[in-house]
């Protein structure tokens, strides 16, 4: 089956320092989607990726869609204690009743004040 | 609209006891699906629906159950738990009506089977 490599699988990083993490795929994908997770939580959507090559903004948060369908990242700025949490990239190929997301096994990033 | 719920948020199971995770959404949503998290291995899929009346397998199924007799409601049986399905459950949906729709997340139920 597909499998996702997310790296890195944690980062330590001070307040206000920039953070950037990506997955690969071994096969494409025709959408990409970024997930936080807060302890004992659901994951939450934060930023989905639709076309190959497309570089989507939410607030702080930047990711973008691999031209080879195979890769996407997340980059956040200026981070901020609250961002504390796992971050999982999900992949997902549309067709037909197609609807399953394949996971990474998420990024557990830590903030110091 | 309350999303995506799930109860119970906690249980604890012996070896062989069986149980039903449930899960309802109130979106209307077509498409519902069951995950398990487990340290490491980020969610897996176990079972899937496309609506009312049709089932179908995930990545990890062996074990689980499911039924979709309603739009709304997307139990999970567990018919004989093991201690392998010690992890926490995360049931999700999404419209399945357009490109660009999302699937949203529950917020989990943590098993433990002793």
């Amino acid at each position: 089956g597909q499998q996702l490599n997310q790296s890195p699988q944690s980062m330590f990083i001070q307040e206000g320092e920039d953070v950037s993490m990506n997955c690969t795929s071994s096969s494409i994908f025709n959408t990409w989607l970024w997930y936080k997770q807060d302890p004992g939580e659901g994951p939450v959507l934060l930023i989905a990726l639709y076309k190959a090559g497309e570089l989507t903004s939410n607030g702080r948060l930047t990711a973008q869609f691999g031209i080879t369908r195979k890769d996407s990242f997340l980059n956040i700025s200026a981070s901020i204690p609250s961002d504390v949490g796992i971050y999982f990239c999900a992949g997902q190929l549309r067709g037909g009743s197609n609807y399953k997301l394949t996971f990474g096994k998420g990024t557990l990033l830590t903030v110091n004040p | 609209n309350a999303g995506v719920t799930q109860t119970p948020k906690f249980q604890v199971l012996k070896t062989g006891q069986s149980m039903t995770l449930q899960c309802a959404q109130d979106m209307n949503h077509e498409y519902m699906s069951w995950y398990r998290q487990d340290p490491g291995m980020g969610l897996r899929l176990i079972h899937y629906s496309v609506g009312a009346g049709i089932t179908d397998q995930g990545e990890v199924p062996n074990g689980y159950n499911v039924s979709r007799s309603t739009t709304e409601d997307f139990p999970l049986r567990l018919l004989s738990a093991a201690p392998s399905q010690t992890s926490v459950y995360f049931c999700a949906s999404s419209s399945g009506r357009t490109s660009t729709d999302t699937q949203y997340f529950g917020p989990g139920t943590r098993l433990t089977v002793l």
